[in-house]
């Protein structure tokens, strides 16, 4: 049984939209969340990480919003670009989990010109 | 900079056969993990280790062994190759007392 439940499975928008990806977890331990980026033929690669004590961080055209009694978390990418095309993956870990991840299913964006 | 090394980047089993995937680090990170990718299933973590000489299963551990006998190596076996281990395999790294992970290129395993 999947930790970390993402959503949607795929998604495509134009250049310039806002893809928002969606993940939810169950377990209370999880202190960290990571998304990862992976593009084809290739490892996944951290893009942006938040712990629960804030509830939005943002990295350039990236931003995740957190919502610790929902037990939910997001990214959005701003201003998406072609290149911006990959899968992303969202993650989670406990505080004595250094490096063991639990991870959602990927979400497959596809930015089109 | 290598960063995370896997060995072999193909490979094509037989069911029944062994092989060792390899993957060598070199940022002298002291976690490492082995992780297979599978479509609508993300990445599932098999076996780990906080250092030399340390191991734990994972997720999904069965069919395969783990080793590690330096800081920079950490090996994966399989046994007795099944056609359900066909997957992407990726190890990982992360430094001491870090939750970022930086992964491999992967190793694309088909058995038949």
């Amino acid at each position: 049984q999947q930790q970390v439940k993402q959503s949607p499975q795929s998604l495509i928008v134009q250049k310039g939209g806002i893809p928002i990806i969606n993940c939810a977890y169950e377990n209370t331990a999880f202190d960290y969340f990571p998304w990862y980026q992976q593009f084809p033929g290739k490892g996944p690669a951290l893009l942006i990480a938040i712990r629960p004590d804030v509830s939005e961080k943002k990295e350039g055209r990236f931003t995740i919003s957190f919502n610790k009694s929902a037990k939910q978390f997001s990214l959005h990418i701003m201003d998406s670009q072609p290149g911006d095309s990959a899968t992303y993956f969202c993650a989670a870990s406990g505080a004595d989990s250094w490096g063991k991840l639990q991870f959602g299913a990927g979400t497959q964006v596809v930015v089109t010109p | 900079n290598a960063g995370v090394t896997q060995t072999p980047k193909f490979q094509v089993l037989k069911t029944g056969q062994s092989m060792t995937l390899q993957c060598a680090q070199d940022m002298n990170h002291e976690y490492m993990s082995w992780y297979r990718q599978d479509p609508g299933m993300g990445l599932r973590l098999i076996h780990y280790s906080v250092g030399a000489g340390i191991t734990d299963q994972g997720e999904v551990p069965n069919g395969y062994n783990v080793s590690r006998s330096t800081t920079e190596d950490f090996p994966l076996r399989l046994l007795s190759a099944a056609p359900s281990q066909t997957s992407v395999y990726f190890c990982a790294s992360s430094p001491r007392l870090s939750t970022e992970a930086f992964f491999g290129q992967g190793t694309r395993l088909t058995v038949v």
